[in-house]
């Protein structure tokens, strides 16, 4: 099953505004990372963020991380068409209380922003 | 330029046919993993490699078959007991097996389809 939960599904916006998407999941991890893909390509890593972590900066991109909750968010400021992706956030989950991985990432159904000119 | 590259970009495969998917990498990376993205989805996990002869199932390895013989090539066959193989097939790989915190590095993908 999918440890990743998105929210929304899709968004539209127009160039300038700010677009926020989250996500959620429901094991202990170690980091989550943030990716985009334009249609029909590869995913390109955005941001990774620990566990012991709150908050992370790259450029116009924003990740927060709340381990209570149990979810993520990731705002792009600012944004341009050229943003127009989708977005999908990843976990790497615990397997036990030592913090060991599984050694592989568990992907959300992703976001699929659409910034209008 | 290092990176990692799929061959064929598209593919078709006949009924009963086995197809292998081409995955190479010059990042001099340890873990590579292969995924499935369906229309609209996220990607799952079908086969992934921690180390040179050494590979795991991932979530959905049925009717899949790898091999890892050396660092750079990680080949994916998919076979014919493979009933719904049409997909969007992603390969990746990582410095480390992640749990390093280690960000994936993504090839740009190999379309499957049926005849």
């Amino acid at each position: 099953s999918q440890q990743g939960e998105e929210d929304p599904q899709a968004l539209s916006i127009q160039e300038g505004e700010n677009a926020t998407m989250n996500c959620s999941y429901k094991t202990s991890i170690n980091n989550l990372q943030w990716y985009r893909q334009n249609s029909g390509r590869g995913l390109v890593h955005l941001i990774l963020i620990r566990s012991n972590e709150r908050e992370k900066h790259s450029g116009r991109l924003r990740v927060t991380l709340d381990t209570s909750k149990k979810s993520s968010s990731l705002l792009i400021t600012a944004s341009r068409a050229a943003d127009t992706a989708s977005y999908f956030c990843a976990t790497d989950r615990m397997r036990d209380a030592g913090g060991t991985s599984y050694g592989k990432l568990t992907f959300g159904q992703g976001t699929i922003l659409t910034v209008h000119p | 330029d290092g990176g990692i590259t799929q061959s064929p970009k598209y593919l078709f495969r006949k009924e009963g046919q086995n197809v292998t998917l081409s995955c190479e990498q010059n990042l001099n990376h340890d873990a590579m993993y292969w995924y499935r993205q369906d229309p609209g989805q996220g990607l799952r996990l079908i086969y992934y490699s921690q180390i040179v002869n050494d590979f795991q199932k991932g979530d959905i390895a049925e009717g899949y078959s790898v091999s890892r013989e050396k660092k750079e090539s990680f080949p994916l066959t998919v076979t014919s007991a493979q009933k719904n193989p049409t997909a969007f097939y992603l390969c990746a790989s990582s410095f480390t097996p992640t749990g390093s915190n280690q960000p994936q590095h993504f090839g740009d993908g190999t379309r499957l389809s049926i005849l």
